[in-house]
């Protein structure tokens, strides 16, 4: 069946650390990939997609590609923020049908 | 614009008491709703999903129903909480003509005490 998996956490890094969050997939076909954050005691918000191989996916500062060949989608950053203190998950979801299959969440902590 | 909300956001309920929540979409039409849970500590779990009106797929088998009487509004249900119920619910929307971004309410923390 399809999954993903995450890294596991938590991650904890100086602020202006490099991040990098990995995560791989196993799915049929091409399904589109996203990286969502959650901020402590809030919802999950969108931060970045690609929907194809190569397409690489970017948002403040954060970027994924997406390698089909290593079915993998890693997040990463150049220089984190104290403010980037969140937990991060990685999600595949197709095109048709209605599911988004989520990682298990990465929580990254940045400590000043 | 689109947007999503979700109530209430936090509720404290006693064992054995009835749960509903809430949820409705704006700025779409016909889309797909979701009802996860996010235990303490733990990742996502997809309840339930709706392709359309009167229409809901169950994931997992549990003390939870959730049913869509409009487009656009979701209502996760339990007639009888057990503790285990306790968690942060999170109401999503997809509109399958505009891709498959999937976007999430703010979410509810129910404690079941």
């Amino acid at each position: 069946g399809n999954s993903v998996t995450q890294m596991e956490g938590p991650v904890t890094l100086s602020e202006e650390a490099f991040l990098t969050i990995n995560c791989t997939y196993t799915a049929t076909g091409y399904p589109s990939l996203f990286w969502y954050v959650q901020y402590p005691g809030e919802g999950l918000q969108l931060l970045l997609k690609a929907t194809k191989a190569d397409d690489k996916g970017s948002n403040k500062g954060f970027e994924a590609t997406y390698r089909k060949e290593t079915t993998s989608f890693h997040l990463e950053k150049g220089s984190v923020q104290v403010s980037d203190s969140a937990v991060y998950f990685c999600a595949l979801a197709y095109n048709q049908g209605g599911k988004l299959i989520f990682g298990q969440g990465t929580e990254l902590s940045v400590k000043p | 614009s689109q947007t999503i909300h979700q109530w209430p956001a936090t509720l404290v309920q006693p064992v054995g008491s009835p749960l509903s929540l809430e949820c409705t979409v704006e700025g779409t039409s016909n889309p797909n709703l979701y009802w996860y849970r996010q235990a303490a500590g733990r990742g996502l779990q997809l309840l339930f999903y709706s392709v359309g009106i009167g229409q809901i797929s169950s994931e997992v088998p549990q003390n939870l129903s959730a049913s869509r009487p409009q487009d656009r509004q979701f209502i996760l249900s339990s007639k009888k909480l057990l503790l285990s119920d306790s968690g942060f619910y999170l109401c999503a929307w997809r509109d399958i003509t505009k891709g498959n971004t999937i976007y999430f309410g703010e979410g509810s923390w129910l404690t079941v005490v």
